[in-house]
């Protein structure tokens, strides 16, 4: 397996446009997290998913994200309209079964100027 | 809210000496997790030791596991320069949705 991939690696966008994160997890697992890292507050648990039903979304730091997972393998986070304070690096990582190791993904950098 | 949390923050070494970091956590606990991020990457999955378990070899790692003072340290021996990193630890318990909240981290710099 390729491990978990992350689309796009970079993105670089204009503040109040929208912007799409996807994830495809590691095929046969279970669960599902995203998560947002700065420097100023640390790697933040957004979101978690467990055969694609979110089962705790109280890290989703308001109305302006959304995320979803329409199936097994795949999943996007959606911030619109995107501020420049969303700028940080976007991680997914999956999961067995929410119990034993979790594989990251390589991260979205995302700067909204 | 966290249920584990590293400390210290931050530790510097030189290289060869033996690095030890500390998780503490709140509730009990299905196992104890511990991964390393290199500077602007995704965290990797170092070891995993069950609660009933005590202590856990890994190469150059050891983990330990105390769960009446509901704390893990990590000893890295003989550390070289590629161990700079940072250092989480994650302690999945029943509540799945609170497996994977990661604390700070401690930021282990080892100078050649």
């Amino acid at each position: 397996d390729a491990g978990v991939i992350q689309s796009p690696r970079h993105e670089v966008t204009e503040m109040g446009q929208e912007v799409t994160l996807r994830c495809k997890p590691i095929s046969g697992h279970n669960s599902l997290f995203w998560y947002r890292q700065t420097m100023m507050r640390g790697l933040e648990l957004l979101i978690y998913f467990n055969n694609n039903v979110p089962i705790d979304d109280s890290g989703m730091p308001e109305d302006r994200f959304s995320a979803k997972m329409p199936n097994a393998s795949f999943s996007t986070l959606k911030i619109q309209p995107s501020e420049p304070r969303d700028s940080a690096v976007y991680f997914c990582a999956s999961s067995l079964d929410g119990n034993t190791e979790a594989f990251f993904g390589q991260g979205t950098r995302l700067t909204v100027v | 809210s966290q249920q584990g949390e590293e400390d210290p923050q931050a530790l510097s070494i030189q290289e060869g000496e033996n690095a030890t970091m500390n998780c503490s956590y709140k509730t009990s606990i299905n196992n104890l997790q511990w991964y390393r991020q290199n500077s602007g990457r995704g965290l990797v999955h170092l070891i995993l030791i069950r609660s009933n378990e005590r202590e856990k070899h890994s190469g150059r790692l050891r983990v330990t596991l105390d769960t009446s003072k509901k704390s893990s340290s990590l000893l890295i021996t003989a550390s070289r320069a590629a161990d700079t990193a940072s250092y989480f630890c994650a302690t999945p318990t029943r509540d799945y949705g609170q497996n994977f909240v990661f604390g700070p981290g401690t930021r282990l710099s080892v100078l050649p």
